[in-house]
């Protein structure tokens, strides 16, 4: 059984650029979460996409935004990045009521110069 | 708000010693707790889990310990080997808008020295 999958695993962009991030889930879940990870700040909770409608968010500005395909791929997009989103995004799948938990990706690391 | 708080951003122990992560929470209707290992440029990953009816859960060498009343659950690693040497992440999960939601400490950087 795959893994969830995230692409790329690294990208460099420039500040004010705007980027798109790519999540594939495990198959059959339909629930994904995108989380941001920075040194001290630990695991910050971005959004929650289920069957292709975003139903949790968290405190970020309205430059982070995400949406899910029928196919329960989601990406997540930041727009005119700023140095400090500089981070470890990590994307999240989980079968609907499963209490124990998410199976994470493998994170895109996104530098911003 | 941090509704889970772990306070220690990093611990050493010895190899074969015992590791004694610590975590918080606030939330009295977070009804799961979970602990996800993360290694550097690696996802987190599931380790242990617990209900909030038990107060003990052990899984070989990772025992997790709940304890309602105080709002606090820790993790015990015994013993610990190198290759644990990882951020710890604790997370809680409550039923919110019918469906769970989890929630995320800050991780504590488990480091064990050989």
């Amino acid at each position: 059984k795959a893994g969830v999958t995230q692409t790329p695993r690294y990208l460099i962009k420039t500040r004010g650029q705007q980027v798109t991030l790519s999540c594939s889930p495990i198959s059959g879940h339909r629930s994904v979460s995108w989380y941001q990870q920075t040194p001290g700040q630990g695991l910050q909770f971005l959004f929650e996409y289920f069957s292709e409608t975003q139903r949790n968010k968290g405190n970020f500005p309205g430059r982070f935004s995400g949406r899910q395909f029928s196919n329960s791929r989601s990406e997540m997009n930041v727009s005119t990045l700023e140095l400090g989103d500089s981070a470890l995004y990590l994307c999240a799948s989980s079968a609907e009521g499963q209490y124990y938990g998410y199976t994470f990706g493998s994170g895109t690391r996104l530098t911003v110069v | 708000d941090q509704q889970v708080k772990q306070n220690s951003p990093s611990l050493s122990v010895q190899e074969g010693r015992i590791s004694i992560l610590n975590c918080d929470y606030t939330n009295s209707m977070f009804d799961y707790f979970l602990w996800y290992k993360k290694y550097p440029a690696e996802g987190p990953t599931f380790l242990i889990s617990i209900s909030s009816i038990k107060d003990k859960n052990e899984d070989g060498r990772f025992t997790v310990f709940l304890n309602k009343s105080a709002k606090h659950l820790s993790l015990h690693i015994v013993p610990s080997q190198p290759g644990d040497s990882a951020v710890y992440f604790c997370a809680a999960s409550a039923r919110s808008g019918g469906y769970q939601k989890v929630t995320f400490g800050t991780g504590t950087k488990l480091q064990v020295i050989p």
